[in-house]
């Protein structure tokens, strides 16, 4: 079963700490994504990678940055966590065809305190 | 960027009932996309529909592109269908804007 791997399901960090939040599939898929989701929001999204070491940014990508070193993994870094970054946070992956269905990761919810 | 709606924003059906569920969308698309949120938060890709009908079992979904709409129909509704339903678009293929979803509780 293909899948997208979150590293953590719960994770509580304190302000001004860096937290990386790990992204891993295996299905060789070009695309890969990280989303947050909040509620009566839906899904924004904050980065995009199309490919290794390649990266776009989404919506709100203040306060992100993104690494793609290899092309099963996509890490989200939240460079000085803040309150306002408490949210699930959400990866996904296609292969890059439109039409091709996205398949998303559990998610990690995150509690910066 | 592209506002979506969705509505309603809730519904409760009894087990097999039918429903619709509307996504109005603010520009035209080439990328839409329904998705299916469980109660455990894992999220499903339930159909690729820019334009057109499709169908699968008991769900289908029709987008009007000129109209900026799109309808997803649930029939026969099932326990399991419970979740959140999302609509997707995106103007240029991948960065997709999602509404604020539909939450569907199907009681026993």
């Amino acid at each position: 079963d293909v899948k997208v791997t979150q590293s953590s399901r719960y994770l509580v960090k304190r302000t001004g700490e860096k937290v990386f939040l790990e992204c891993v599939q295996d299905m060789d898929h070009e695309n890969m994504f990280w989303y947050r989701q909040d509620p009566g929001l839906g899904l924004r999204l904050i980065y995009f990678s199309y490919d290794v070491k390649m990266k776009e940014k989404g919506d709100i990508p203040e306060g992100y940055s993104v690494s793609r070193e290899k092309k099963e993994r996509f890490s989200l870094i939240l460079e000085s966590a803040s309150t306002n970054q408490t949210s699930m946070y959400l990866c996904a992956s296609r292969i890059q065809v439109p039409s091709y269905g996205y398949t998303f990761g559990s998610g990690t919810r995150l509690t910066v305190v | 960027g592209i506002q979506v709606e969705q509505s309603p924003p809730d519904l409760i059906l009894q087990e097999g009932a039918n429903s619709t569920l509307r996504c109005n969308f603010s520009d035209s698309v080439n990328n839409l996309q329904w998705f299916h949120q469980n109660p455990w938060g894992q999220l499903i890709n339930l159909f690729y529909i820019p334009s057109g009908t499709k169908q699968n079992g008991r769900l289908s979904a029709t987008t009007v592109a000129t109209e900026r709409y799109s309808l997803l129909y649930i029939s026969s509704s099932q326990t399991t269908d419970s979740g959140v339903y999302f609509c997707a678009v995106a103007r240029y293929d991948y960065k997709l804007s999602f509404g604020a979803g539909t939450t569907v509780t199907v009681r026993a």
